[in-house]
């Protein structure tokens, strides 16, 4: 079992949609939890960092923790074609573990 | 917020050279960094755990001899790639982070290397 799984995706949303992430890590003592986005040919870029239970919040982005079902997602509202990109859910037990990523497309 | 910075961005060299990656923390001081490898459309890997003073942890598969790194300041890892060959192509990216294990790892802009 991986540490931390995506769904690679694709996901395509409309402009202006709500595009939503999810994110299931293994270990029950992960204590931070990540979102970073990756566009094509760059390296990853921290959007969102949370670290206890419910929602955290940033400009169109949320991030949710759900620690009893071990899962962490992240929603995007009011899409742009500028977030298309892959986003890395990562997570931190003893060390940093990223998942393998969900590509997303937002379309014009 | 903290700022790592990798030089240089791209780089083409012959098969047989060696190519000296840079990774430096710019507002902080980072015991440890992180060496990531990337192929076209796939995840991150994670190649070795670069300690400040001591030998880099390397992961499994890959090679120490090959992959050589060196942290010798509080601000600075390299990685140098020995007699690179084709199938060393690839973008390998740093990352450090500032204080704690929980604290979020930051990347450099990565290094696009072509062996020819």
């Amino acid at each position: 079992q991986k540490e931390v799984e995506q769904n690679s995706g694709p996901l395509s949303v409309p402009e202006g949609a709500i595009a939503s992430l999810n994110c299931t890590y293994s270990d029950r003592g992960s204590q931070s939890f990540f979102w970073y986005r990756q566009y094509s040919g760059k390296s990853p870029e921290l959007i969102m960092s949370i670290y206890s239970n419910g929602d955290k919040e940033d400009g169109r982005f949320t991030a949710q923790l759900n620690k009893a079902s071990q899962y962490v997602s992240l929603l995007i509202r009011d899409s742009q074609p500028s977030d298309s990109a892959t986003y890395l859910c990562a997570v931190t037990g003893n060390q940093f573990y990223f998942g393998t990523g969900t590509s997303l497309t937002v379309i014009p | 917020g903290a700022v790592v910075s990798q030089h240089p961005s791209r780089v083409i060299c012959k098969s047989g050279t060696s190519v000296k990656i840079e990774c430096r923390s710019l507002d902080f001081q980072a015991t440890t960094m992180f060496w990531y490898r990337q192929f076209p459309k796939k995840s991150l890997m994670l190649m070795a755990t670069s300690n400040e003073g001591s030998k880099a942890t390397y992961e499994q598969g890959v090679e120490k001899d090959k992959f050589l790194i060196n942290h010798a300041s509080l601000t600075l890892s390299t990685l140098t790639v020995t007699s690179a060959h084709p199938e060393d192509s690839s973008f390998y990216i740093c990352s450090a982070a500032r204080g704690t294990v929980n604290s979020p790892l930051h990347f450099g802009n990565g290094t696009r290397l072509t062996v020819t």
